[in-house]
């Protein structure tokens, strides 16, 4: 499986900011799902995206699915200190027996002092 | 519903020790995996299962085991602990089926000396 290229590595947060992250890869992929890991904790699924082109909101958390299905981008609205942690991208080629999953290296998000 | 349970949550061995992480699943899920999870990396595949009985080796396969006896069960052995399997290894499962969601376990941190 690949790695996704996934950026930035890491940023900082203010209390109430937009912010955004992406993923990208050199294979298309029929599925691409966004994960947040709390320290100690196991990733916890975010946003599943099924289509090229889908945008899908949980809450203040919106993702894309890229039109050329190479790329998915995340963005939090008006962040609140609970969104520390750090997000992984993941994707996913379904053929008729494959379930693997490619991930990023994550996104760390933390809190601007 | 306790969803994917992993034991034991922290595991010191010396090198060349054995030993086997335990996953268990309550949702009847027919696909499972096995990730570790490395610092500045995303989560790579070790195994994986489609349904009891059936294996197969996912991205960085040496070194383990697995086997599934029963849909629930998926435990991951280590036959000859070396130090380059320190790690935090995560047990995933769902529903089989492209583009099915995995939902993850807290993970099973392991430090080999």
């Amino acid at each position: 499986g690949q790695q996704l290229n996934q950026s930035p590595q890491s940023m900082f947060i203010q209390e109430g900011e937009d912010v955004s992250m992406n993923c990208t890869s050199s294979s298309i992929f029929n599925t691409w799902l966004w994960y947040k890991q709390d320290p100690g904790e196991g990733p916890v699924l975010l946003i599943a995206l099924y289509k090229a082109g889908e945008l899908t909101s949980n809450g203040r958390l919106t993702a894309q699915f890229g039109i050329t299905r190479k790329d998915s981008f995340l963005n939090i609205s008006a962040s609140i200190p609970s969104d520390v942690g750090i997000y992984f991208c993941a994707g996913q080629l379904r053929g008729s027996n494959d379930y693997k999953l490619s991930f990023g290296a994550g996104t760390t998000v933390t809190v601007r002092a | 519903n306790a969803g994917v349970t992993q034991t034991p949550k922290f595991q010191v061995l010396k090198t060349g020790q054995s030993m086997t992480l335990q996953c268990a699943q309550d949702m009847n899920h027919e696909y499972m995996s096995w990730y570790r999870q490395d610092p500045g990396m995303g989560l790579r595949l070790i195994h994986y299962s489609v349904g009891a009985g059936i294996t197969d080796q996912g991205e960085v396969p040496n070194g383990y085991n697995v086997s599934r006896s029963t849909t629930e069960d998926f435990p991951l052995r280590l036959l000859s602990a070396a130090p380059s399997q320190t790690s935090v290894y995560f047990c995933a499962s769902s529903y089989r089926g492209g583009g099915q969601p995995q939902h993850f376990g807290d993970g099973t941190r392991l430090s080999i000396l």
